[in-house]
């Protein structure tokens, strides 16, 4: 099993749809999590850190659920804007007291007029 | 307010020729990390650094080394550019704590001929 691993889309959905990314990880000692968007030809950007009790940030709810080592992301009343790729992380405990972010792959999504 | 800057942001070079990538924080991070994003391989890490004058390998390391010799910069150098080496190269930074996201760099793309 791959450590982090995204379904990598694309997502094509109409504006105002809900969509959901799931992300699934490997190691079970896992600590932090956290969603990160990367538009065309530019760097990740943070989008929210995921919580244990779930958390959310206005249109966007990320939910963890560590019985069945995954972590989801959803979006509400998309807009175009939000069309880019998302990346699911996973920080581990790297020895000592050094952790190391896991990137997966991303899943695309389009928001189409 | 820079956050992580990457220069140069383009560069073309013919294979075997050698050449420095530059990044800075000013945002008095332990961490930086070096990494390489490729279409369909997501991002691959080459090689990171936790702090000043200590570097280690990433999960790509063969082909470039690395330098830390101050706390804000870590510069990723290319010996003998090959062309397996054309991507877009991401420097990152982070505080490398639970719970510590990474802040990226705008990127630097790198084409070899």
């Amino acid at each position: 099993r791959k450590e982090v691993e995204q379904d990598p889309g694309p997502f094509n959905v109409p504006e105002g749809a809900t969509v959901a990314f799931n992300c699934t990880y490997s190691n079970s000692a896992s600590q932090s999590f956290f969603w990160y968007r990367q538009d065309c030809r530019k760097e990740p950007k943070l989008l929210m850190s995921v919580y244990s009790s779930g958390n959310e940030d206005g249109r966007f709810t990320a939910q963890l659920n560590r019985a069945s080592q995954y972590i989801s992301l959803l979006i509400r009343d998309s807009k175009l804007s939000d069309s880019a790729t998302y990346l699911c992380v996973v920080n581990n405990r790297s020895g000592g007291s050094n952790y190391k972010l896991t990137f997966g792959k991303g899943t695309l999504l389009t928001v189409n007029p | 307010n820079a956050g992580v800057t990457q220069t140069p942001k383009f560069r073309v070079l013919k294979t075997g020729q050698s050449m420095t990538l530059l990044c800075a924080q000013d945002m008095n991070h332990e961490y930086m990390y070096w990494y390489r994003q490729d279409p369909g391989m997501g991002l691959r890490l080459i090689h990171y650094s936790v702090g000043e004058g200590t570097t280690a390998k990433g999960e790509v390391p063969d082909g470039y080394n690395v330098s830390r010799l101050k706390k804000q910069n870590f510069l990723l150098g290319l010996e003998s550019a090959a062309p397996s080496q054309t991507s877009v190269y991401f420097c990152a930074s982070s505080w490398g704590r639970l719970n510590q996201p990474q802040h990226f760099g705008d990127g630097t793309r790198l084409s070899i001929l």
